[in-house]
């Protein structure tokens, strides 16, 4: 299957800073890439949609003041948690849809843990 | 609204006891049904896009088939190895909808 790589794994910041977290589709280009948010034992929820050359769609109740997504190229979407509280600790995580082969697939990256102090 | 609802929240097998997790939906005009396997502090790793009801499809001890209203994800002869948590995601006409999964743990 494709890859998606992202980076960091893990980062723990002081609060009020801000932190950069980027995913790439390594084999394949991506013109829409999602971002998640799990919280521990909970499903993943959609924060937004991260599309190339274009503004990122947030979902309801995500601050998009806060989230800045950025979708540089075909390969790289990047997640910035502005000004970070504790509140904002967390499990995220980015996608990437593969189309073609007459369906979709959809691979995730590894996921970056987020620890606000 | 698409929604997805996963049973049982929590399974223990022992090593070769075979046994079902099940995904139920609801989903205006399904474009696909997915299984991940999903490993403490990692994200979701893909097993099976389903797309149609009556589709099948196998890997190792794992096989996925699909209903218009659930899908089944079949444990055969499970290992500890298999211990995970197991997602299911609908895409309709909204983004991937994810139930909140089974934690399958296999004891040896």
């Amino acid at each position: 299957g494709a890859v998606v790589s992202q980076h960091p794994s893990w980062v723990i910041c002081k609060s009020g800073t801000s932190v950069k977290i980027e995913c790439r589709s390594l084999d394949f280009q991506a013109t829409t890439m999602f971002w998640y948010r799990q919280f521990p034992k909970q499903s993943l929820m959609l924060m937004a949609t991260s599309n190339e050359g274009s503004k990122a769609t947030y979902e309801q109740g995500v601050e998009k003041d806060k989230f800045l997504i950025n979708h540089a190229s075909l390969t790289l979407s990047t997640l910035t948690v502005t000004s970070a509280h504790p509140e904002d600790s967390s499990f995220y995580i980015c996608s990437a849809r593969e189309w073609g082969k007459g369906g979709t697939e959809a691979f995730f990256g590894q996921g970056t843990r987020l620890t606000v102090v | 609204e698409d929604q997805v609802t996963q049973s049982p929240e929590a399974l223990r097998l022992q090593e070769g006891e075979s046994s079902s997790l099940n995904c139920s939906y609801t989903v205006s005009g399904l474009r696909g049904l997915f299984w991940y396997r999903q490993d403490p502090g990692k994200g979701p790793e893909f097993l099976f896009t389903l797309y149609s009801a009556g589709e099948e499809k196998e890997k190792e001890r794992l096989k996925a088939t699909l209903t218009k209203k659930e899908s089944f994800l079949h444990i055969t002869a499970p290992k500890p190895e298999d211990s995970a948590t197991y997602l299911c995601a609908v895409l309709g006409n909204t983004p991937l909808v994810f139930g909140k999964g089974t934690r399958l743990s296999v004891i040896a």
